[in-house]
């Protein structure tokens, strides 16, 4: 069974502070996501991570997935009001690209940003 | 490009009652799943359908069951309703099987369903 352990689970920061999310598993994933859910619905897409040790940059978000691809980081840099959120990493299947359509979800990360 | 929808939005169950949710895909995708959101458990997988065969199930008794029809609008079932399957169900839509970036999945809103 993949698992993903996603710290921290609640984030409370000021406006303009910078910080990382993490994302780790004992498990190699083909590809990692990250998404963000605002209540009541659904995850919204923020990136695909792919190759290990690739770097992806998105405005202010900087997302990193590890060597192994076992793990990945989520940085915000000088943080917003409206980036407050949950944020989910989800890990995709490797065995034979018949578990692409299952995603393992961590816990997420409660991130409430104040102004 | 309309994006995945999910009927109904909200639904009120009885326990032992059976519910029916469901899920029309972007358009073009061929491959949908199921998600169960709470807060103690956060998001698990329910199913995958591809093709309307089954591809994937994840560790739910057989309670929930799914199904998807030829133009990919996929539907699921929860029979014998219990207090506990109280949750956010999310469906997933993506273009298809092959290739790493044929993982990114599509979420729609939900359905939040209540079970008394």
């Amino acid at each position: 069974t993949q698992l993903l352990e996603q710290s921290p689970q609640f984030l409370s920061i000021q406006e303009g502070e910078n910080l990382t999310v993490y994302c780790n598993s004992s498990s190699v994933f083909s590809s990692l996501q990250w998404y963000r859910q605002e209540p009541g619905e659904g995850p919204v897409l923020l990136v695909t991570v792919v190759t290990g040790g690739e770097v992806k940059k998105l405005k202010r978000l900087t997302f990193q997935f590890g060597d192994a691809r076992k793990d990945s980081s989520l940085h915000i840099t000088a943080a917003q009001p409206g980036d407050t959120g949950l944020y989910l990493c989800a890990g995709a299947g490797t065995s034979g690209g018949t578990s692409y359509g299952k995603l393992t979800f961590g816990q997420g990360t409660i991130l409430t940003v104040h102004p | 490009k309309a994006g995945v929808t999910q009927t109904p939005r909200y639904l009120i169950k009885t326990r032992g009652q059976q519910v029916t949710l469901s899920c029309s895909p972007i358009s073009g995708h061929r491959s949908v799943s199921w998600y169960q959101q709470t807060p103690g458990q956060g998001l698990q997988f329910l199913f995958e359908y591809f093709s309307e065969t089954q591809r994937n199930k994840g560790n739910f008794p057989g309670r929930f069951s799914g199904r998807q029809f030829s133009n990919s609008r996929s539907e699921m079932n929860v029979s014998t309703l219990e207090l506990g399957d109280s949750a956010l169900y999310l469906c997933a839509s993506r273009p298809g099987p092959k290739g790493a970036g044929g993982t990114e999945a599509f979420f729609g809103q939900g359905t939040r369903l209540t079970v008394v």
